[in-house]
C-alpha cells in the first residue's frame, strides 16, 4: 500500500555527530518536504523539494542539509552544526500543482535525541 | 512572524458536546486552508480543508467555516468523541507565498474530549 516510510521510528546520537533521517515515498509525488516539531511551536519547515534534482531552504534550514537524487527519497541530515537537534522530525509529500491548493501527506515521524 | 495563530494551546470539552479549534491568519494571499490531526509520536493527518471561494465545508462530525474578512477560520466537531483527543494544526497555503507549494502551519491546540 501507498505512503510515506521514515526511519528509524527512535534515534539517539552523541553530540558533535551528524546523523542521516530516511524518508521515502511511494506516492509518486513531486514535492516532499522536511519539518520539524517542538513543545508549543507547532511544524516549521527545515527543507523541501519540489522537482528531483532540486531543493530549497525553509524557515530553518541552519544545520541541515538534504540531497533529492531520486524522487522517492529525501534523505535528511542532521549536522553538528545544528544547534538544539533533539527533537521529533516529520517528512511529508504532495502532489506538485501551481494552483496553490495542496494536501501533503506525513510519515510517521523520528524522534531524534542527542545526548 | 507567525502568519498562522492557533491561541488557544489546549481545549477541553466533553463527550458529545461540540468542540471549536480556532485559527487566525493574518496574510490575505492565503486562499486555501487545511486541518490536520496529530496523535503523539505519530505523523499528523488530513482532516479537512476549504478553499477561500467558499466559506464552510463539512464533512461527517467535522466542519470548517471560513471568515475571510475577519481572516479566521475555526473548525467545529460535533458531537466529540473520546478518539478526537489529539492536537489540531491548523495550515495555509497560497500561490506566491514564499513558493506555491508551501504550507504555513499554527503552533496547535490540543483537544481532550472528557467521558
Amino acid at each position: 500500500d501507498g505512503g510515506i516510510t521514515q526511519s528509524p521510528k527512535y534515534l539517539f546520537r552523541k553530540e558533535g555527530q551528524n546523523v542521516t533521517l530516511s524518508c521515502e515515498q511511494n506516492l509518486n509525488h513531486d514535492a516532499m518536504y522536511w519539518y520539524r516539531q517542538d513543545p508549543g511551536q507547532g511544524l516549521r519547515l527545515i527543507y523541501y523539494s519540489q522537482i528531483v534534482n532540486d531543493f530549497q531552504k525553509g524557515d530553518i534550514a541552519e544545520g541541515y542539509s538534504v540531497s533529492r537524487e531520486k524522487k522517492e527519497s529525501f534523505p535528511l541530515t542532521v549536522t553538528s552544526a545544528q544547534k538544539n537537534p533533539t527533537a521529533f522530525y516529520l517528512c511529508a509529500s504532495s502532489i506538485a500543482n501551481s494552483g496553490g491548493a495542496m494536501k501533503q501527506f506525513f510519515g510517521p515521524g523520528t524522534r531524534l535525541t542527542v545526548l | 512572524d507567525q502568519q498562522v495563530k492557533q491561541n488557544s494551546p489546549s481545549l477541553s470539552v466533553q463527550e458529545g458536546r461540540i468542540s471549536i479549534l480556532n485559527c487566525d491568519y493574518t496574510n490575505s494571499m492565503f486562499d486555501y486552508f487545511l486541518w490536520y490531526k496529530k496523535y503523539p509520536a505519530e505523523g499528523p493527518t488530513f482532516l479537512i480543508s476549504i478553499s477561500s471561494i467558499k466559506d464552510k465545508n463539512e464533512d461527517g462530525r467535522f466542519t470548517v467555516f471560513l471568515n475571510k474578512s475577519a481572516k479566521h477560520l475555526s473548525l467545529h466537531i460535533v458531537p466529540s468523541q473520546p478518539g478526537d483527543s489529539a492536537v489540531y494544526f491548523c495550515a495555509a497555503s497560497g500561490l506566491g507565498i514564499q513558493g506555491a507549494q508551501k504550507l504555513v502551519f499554527g503552533q496547535g491546540t490540543r483537544l481532550t474530549i472528557n467521558p
